[in-house]
C-alpha cells in the first residue's frame, strides 16, 4: 500500500488555467504539507495542514490554494497557472515525530 | 538565522571513498537534525537524523558528526557505492511545531 499518494502524476497544462493535485495517506498522521521543488532541487516549503487547520502558509501567490476535507486528504488547487509554476510539486505528512514522509511528487509542466 | 547552508552544491566521489556533505545553521534553538536522500524521480525521503545531545550517530554506512559549539552537522557515507548517488538534503527544526528548514541540497555522484 502506498503510504502517501498524489495524483496525476505528471499536467502538462497551459498558461492561464486552472489545475488541481490530489493528496492522499494512509498513515494516519495529522499533518500535511504542500511543497515546491525547483529545476535546480530546492524544497520550498508552501503550506502545512495540522488536522485540517492551516498553520504554515508560506509566502506564495494567493493564486494557489490548498484545501483540506479530510485529515487524510490535501489538494492544491492552482488558479491562472503561469510559466514559473513549472516544477514538481511533493505532498508528505507527519505524525508527532519530526519523520516526513514524501509522496512521489506531480511534475507540472506549464506552457 | 532561519537559513541552513549546505555544502557542497554537487560532488563525484569513487566507488569505495567516502562522501562528505556538511551544513552549518545559525539558529541555537534547532534541536532536530535530519539527512533526506532523494533518488530521481522519487520523493525524499529520511535517512539519518540526530539531536544535539549526541556528537556522532551511525547507521550503517551512513554516519552523522554534529558540532553543536561550530553549530555545523555532516553526513559521511563509508564505502560509497553507486548505488548511493542521489541528492541529499540536511534540514533543521525545533521544538514542536516541526517545521524543516531546509539545506538546498547536494547532488552526489558515485562513479563505479
Amino acid at each position: 500500500d502506498t503510504a502517501v499518494s498524489q495524483t496525476p502524476k505528471y499536467l502538462v497544462t497551459q498558461m492561464g488555467n486552472d489545475k488541481s493535485i490530489k493528496c492522499e495517506q494512509n498513515l494516519g498522521h495529522d499533518t500535511m504539507y504542500w511543497y515546491k521543488q525547483d529545476s535546480k532541487k530546492f524544497l520550498k516549503i508552501m503550506f502545512s495542514y495540522n488536522n485540517k487547520e492551516l498553520i504554515i502558509n508560506e509566502t506564495v501567490p494567493n493564486r494557489f490554494s490548498p484545501k483540506s476535507p479530510d485529515k487524510a486528504h490535501l489538494n492544491l488547487h492552482i488558479n491562472s497557472l503561469e510559466l514559473g509554476d513549472s516544477a514538481v510539486y511533493f505532498c508528505a505528512s507527519s505524525e508527532y515525530s519530526e519523520t516526513q514522509y514524501f509522496g512521489p511528487g506531480t511534475r507540472l509542466l506549464v506552457l | 538565522q532561519q537559513q541552513v547552508k549546505q555544502s557542497p552544491q554537487s560532488l563525484i566521489v569513487q566507488k569505495g571513498g567516502i562522501s562528505i556533505i556538511n551544513c552549518a545553521y545559525e539558529n541555537t534553538a534547532f534541536d532536530y537534525f535530519p539527512w533526506y536522500q532523494q533518488f530521481p524521480g522519487k520523493g525524499p525521503a529520511l535517512l539519518i537524523a540526530i539531536r544535539p545531545d549526541v556528537s556522532e550517530k551511525k547507521e550503517g554506512r551512513f554516519t552523522i558528526s554534529f558540532n553543536k559549539s561550530a553549530k555545523q552537522f555532516s553526513l559521511h557515507i563509508m564505502d560509497s557505492q553507486p548505488g548511493d548517488s542521489a541528492t541529499y538534503f540536511c534540514a533543521a527544526s525545533k521544538g514542536s511545531n516541526y517545521q524543516l528548514i531546509w539545506g538546498a541540497g547536494t547532488k552526489l555522484i558515485i562513479k563505479p
